[in-house]
């Protein structure tokens, strides 16, 4: 139990669609970081935000976007679906980019995009 | 730049017999590194961490692993496998500048542990 919950925790959507996925981090913990892992593959880092402010992105195009939120809630969002999205989306929580080196994941969410 | 090879896709040992799954890393900067297990439609799990300091570090469920800089490698080993330790086993890299919550993944290693 990491205290990271990620939700809806499976999702089907149609190509060109748009989706959001939520992940509530441990209390007190003001970074995330977003994974997508696609079958029979490692995750691969999407972006991160520190304090409600993106601190870095992957090789990920901009219809992948975030928001994070003061209560230690966040958004990963993506715009005009396509079929090679499909993938388990994993968030991290991190107590402070600065001092911690643990990262903590929710159980991720299931995105299906036909 | 960095990057994570973890050689061999599949594993497979007796239980009782020795687990060694190996990673190979790569990175411009001095690296973190991590070994994380990941079980059936769940999320990711830390097994050990290597920051600074001691070489050898060790984990929960009698999980090890050794930094070899020379190597640029960080296997895990396990001296007796059990039933439950049957997953799929991924190793990770950050540069110390950055942090864990922006590490490079290997594909990751399935183990499976036959009774």
């Amino acid at each position: 139990e990491t205290g990271v919950t990620q939700s809806p925790t499976h999702l089907i959507k149609t190509r060109g669609q748009q989706v959001t996925l939520r992940c509530s981090s441990q209390s007190g913990h003001n970074t995330v970081s977003w994974y997508q892992q696609a079958l029979g593959q490692g995750p691969q880092f999407i972006f991160q935000y520190y304090r409600e402010e993106e601190n870095g992105r992957g090789n990920f195009p901009p219809r992948f976007s975030g928001l994070q939120f003061p209560n230690y809630s966040s958004e990963l969002n993506v715009n005009a679906l396509e079929l090679d999205d499909s993938a388990l989306y994993l968030c991290a929580s991190i107590g402070d980019r600065f001092r911690d080196t643990e990262a903590f994941f929710g159980q991720g969410t299931r995105l299906t995009v036909v | 730049a960095q990057s994570v090879t973890q050689l061999g896709s599949h594993v497979s040992v007796s239980e009782g017999a020795l687990v060694l799954l190996r990673c190979n890393y790569s990175s411009s900067v001095p690296p973190y590194l991590f070994w994380y297990v990941q079980y059936p439609n769940q999320g990711l799990q830390l097994l050990l961490k290597y920051t600074t300091g001691a070489t050898l570090v060790k984990g929960i469920n009698g999980f090890e692993a050794e930094f070899k800089k020379s190597e640029t490698s960080f296997h895990l080993t396990k001296p007796s496998a059990h039933m439950s330790d049957a997953a799929e086993y991924f190793c990770a890299v950050s540069g110390r500048i950055t942090n864990a919550g922006k590490s490079t993944f290997g594909d990751g290693t399935t183990l499976t542990v036959k009774p």
